[in-house]
């Protein structure tokens, strides 16, 4: 079975520049998140969708960041502009009833 | 609100020894515990867990015990090995089943030297 695979998996860009990240959760899976990781932190959660219906995304900088979740599937998440401290790994994750099953994440440099 | 706070790392041990990684949390209810592990270059995965209390998760030889008395859930294992080198992350969550969020702890980064 697939897991969920998220990409890129490295990607460096210049502070105001904009950025977005794809995830495709594992098949049958309602329910999608987007975790940050900042580096020697545990991961915080971004965003949850229940199919396609964002349920929990009170800890999204809405200022800058977005997502979406079309059709219920895959998922983009998406900062413009980056700045300097967006500088982290971003973790996808899916569940279908208990366990959530994370992604190997994208490694988001801003120079 | 809810939170988790574990031993602070890293924790360098020798091939054999006893380890344990604390974990205390700060939780509304009763939520479920959990140890995810995350082995360099690679995704969170679940390395165990515990629904209720007194509840004991194991797996691969690592063991943690849900104590609602002192609000913990400590990661143990009797005999660690080289590949046992990895972060680990307490977490909880106060609705698991209905597909909630997970708090985590900061990690504790583990080294196993031959």
């Amino acid at each position: 079975e697939a897991g969920v695979v998220q990409s890129p998996r490295y990607k460096i860009i210049e502070k105001k520049q904009p950025v977005a990240f794809w995830c495709n959760p594992i098949s049958g899976h309602n329910t999608l998140y987007w975790y940050l990781q900042n580096l020697g932190q545990g991961p915080e959660l971004l965003i949850r969708y229940e199919n396609e219906e964002a349920v929990d995304d009170s800890q999204l900088p809405k200022d800058r960041f977005s997502a979406e979740r079309l059709k219920g599937v895959d998922s983009t998440l998406k900062i413009q502009p980056a700045e300097l401290g967006d500088s982290a790994v971003y973790l996808c994750a899916s569940s279908g009833f208990g366990e959530q099953f994370f992604g190997p994440g994208t490694r988001l440099t801003v120079l | 609100g809810d939170s988790v706070t574990q031993m602070e790392g890293p924790v360098t041990l020798s091939e054999e020894a006893f380890l344990t990684i604390n974990c205390t949390y700060t939780a509304t209810g009763y939520p479920s515990l959990f140890w995810y592990v995350q082995y360099p270059g690679e995704g969170l995965q679940l390395l165990l867990k515990a629904t209720k209390a007194d509840d004991k998760g194991s797996n691969k030889g690592f063991e943690a015990t849900y104590r609602k008395e002192t609000t913990s859930f400590h990661l143990e294992k009797g005999s660690v090995q080289v590949s046992d080198s990895a972060v680990y992350f307490c977490a909880l969550s106060s609705s698991y089943n209905q597909g909630g969020k997970l708090i985590f702890g900061q990690g504790t980064e583990l080294s196993v030297k031959p």
